[in-house]
């Protein structure tokens, strides 16, 4: 199984704040990788996917980039809605691992 | 709309069954493979299951092999999930998924006597 290392667990940036978080994959994955923001009591929204593409609807302030192994999510500029846990998965194979998540307070 | 609407859940004792339903709308269901995903008290996501487009090839994480099965019914595009053998740490909220895109409301399964 492909393993997914997602870091930091956890932040606690101010609004305005350039943020990153990265996803290290246990072997290369191409660039079947997805960015998602969980809030409570909703489901998952996917961000980026593939790596580097951003879903309609989503802000610019969203990035993402890498391919292979290492992988970031970078947000430009913190806006109090950004407050989330975001997640990283693989759809290189089955089974479709997710990363352990970040935690973003602001 | 495109959407994913997840019907099924509650609770129910430790070593019943349940199914989950998830009907879909909007897009050709028939044309993709789907996926259940589901979130711990707690916890982070976890990948369950995955059903290819025309229901040929599952796949299952190793918590619940051999206890969960995945189907689907392309004539009237609906997704499920049929969990046996339940157990108190398979109580978790489930979605159905079309991966990196559509995701169900979400469904909270409670596994307790």
């Amino acid at each position: 199984d492909i393993q997914l290392t997602q870091s930091p667990s956890s932040l606690s940036p101010s609004v305005g704040d350039r943020v990153t978080i990265t996803c290290r994959a246990s072997r290369g994955i191409e660039n079947y990788l997805a960015w998602y923001q969980k809030k409570p009591g909703k489901a998952p929204k996917v961000l980026i996917y593939p790596a580097t593409t951003l879903q309609s609807g989503v802000p610019s302030r969203f990035s993402g980039s890498g391919s292979g192994t290492g992988f970031s999510l970078t947000i430009s500029s913190l806006q109090p809605e950004d407050s989330a846990t975001y997640y990283c998965q693989q759809l290189y194979n089955y089974p479709l691992t997710f990363g352990g998540g970040t935690k973003v307070e602001i | 709309e495109v959407q994913l609407l997840q019907s099924g859940g509650g609770l129910v004792q430790p070593g019943d069954s349940l199914r989950l339903s998830c009907a879909a709308s909007g897009f050709t269901f028939g044309s993709y493979a789907l996926s259940w995903v589901r979130q711990l008290p707690g916890k982070g996501l976890e990948w369950v299951s995955a059903i290819s487009n025309t229901g040929d090839t599952t796949y299952f994480a190793d918590s619940v092999k051999g206890r969960f099965t995945i189907s689907r019914d392309n004539s009237r595009d609906i997704l499920y999930l049929h969990m046996n053998s339940l157990r108190a740490e398979d109580t978790a909220v489930y979605y159905c998924a079309k991966v990196a895109d559509i995701w169900g409301q979400g469904t909270l399964v409670t596994v307790s006597s």
